[in-house]
């Protein structure tokens, strides 16, 4: 079972635009949830993180923002740029096991 | 990558082989561990060590072994290699001196089972 759900599995957007994926998860122990970014042929790398008791967190173009009540959480990027384009995953866990639940990961293109 | 080694980088193998997949850190993290990258299932986590010759099991464990007899190297081994086993694996690694720490991932090891 898939505790945390991620959508879309694919996503096109054109350079400019706002590039929006979402997440949500079942285990309410849950505390803790970071966004990884991959490029092809490399690991994930940590892009953001938020833990739940702030609803929204922003770097830069990105930010998270988090709805504890409905256990979801998404991912903004705005002014999407063909830099961007890379698979990103949503993460979930609690913190006093760091044992992080991925989401099914979305590949993102912007095009330009 | 953080000082992630994972070797090889392409493997081709036959069914009922067995396979050894090396994953060497140079930062003298703690905690090191094996995920597999299907489209659809993002990264399952196989198996995880917390010390040298502590392991636990993690998600999709089955047909999977790990050791690690030193801090630096944490290796994966696939008994006898099926074709649902042919993935991405990648390692990863953190500190362990905190909580909510971000992981570190090596480059991943492509491997093919025919």
């Amino acid at each position: 079972q898939q505790q945390v759900k991620q959508s879309p599995q694919s996503l096109i957007v054109q350079k400019g635009g706002i590039s929006i994926i979402n997440c949500a998860y079942e285990n309410t122990a849950f505390d803790y949830f970071p966004w990884y970014q991959q490029f092809p042929g490399k690991g994930p790398a940590l892009l953001i993180a938020i833990r739940p008791d702030v609803s929204e967190k922003k770097e830069g173009r990105f930010t998270i923002s988090f709805n504890k009540s409905a256990k979801q959480f998404s991912l903004h990027i705005m002014d999407s740029q063909p830099g961007d384009s890379a698979t990103y995953f949503c993460a979930a866990s609690n913190g006093a096991g760091n044992m992080l639940t991925f989401g099914g990961g979305t590949r993102l293109m912007v095009k330009p | 990558d953080a000082g992630i080694t994972q070797s090889p980088r392409h493997k081709v193998t036959e069914t009922g082989t067995p396979v050894t997949l090396r994953c060497h850190q140079t930062e003298n993290h703690r905690y090191m561990y094996w995920y597999r990258q299907d489209p659809g299932h993002g990264l399952r986590l196989i198996h995880y060590s917390y010390g040298v010759k502590d392991t636990d099991k993690g998600e999709v464990s089955d047909g999977y072994s790990v050791s690690r007899s030193k801090t630096e190297d944490f290796l994966l081994t696939l008994e006898s290699a099926t074709s649902s086993q042919t993935s991405v694996y990648f390692c990863a690694t953190r500190p362990g001196t905190g909580l909510y720490e971000k992981l570190f991932f090596g480059s991943g090891t492509q491997l093919s089972v025919l």
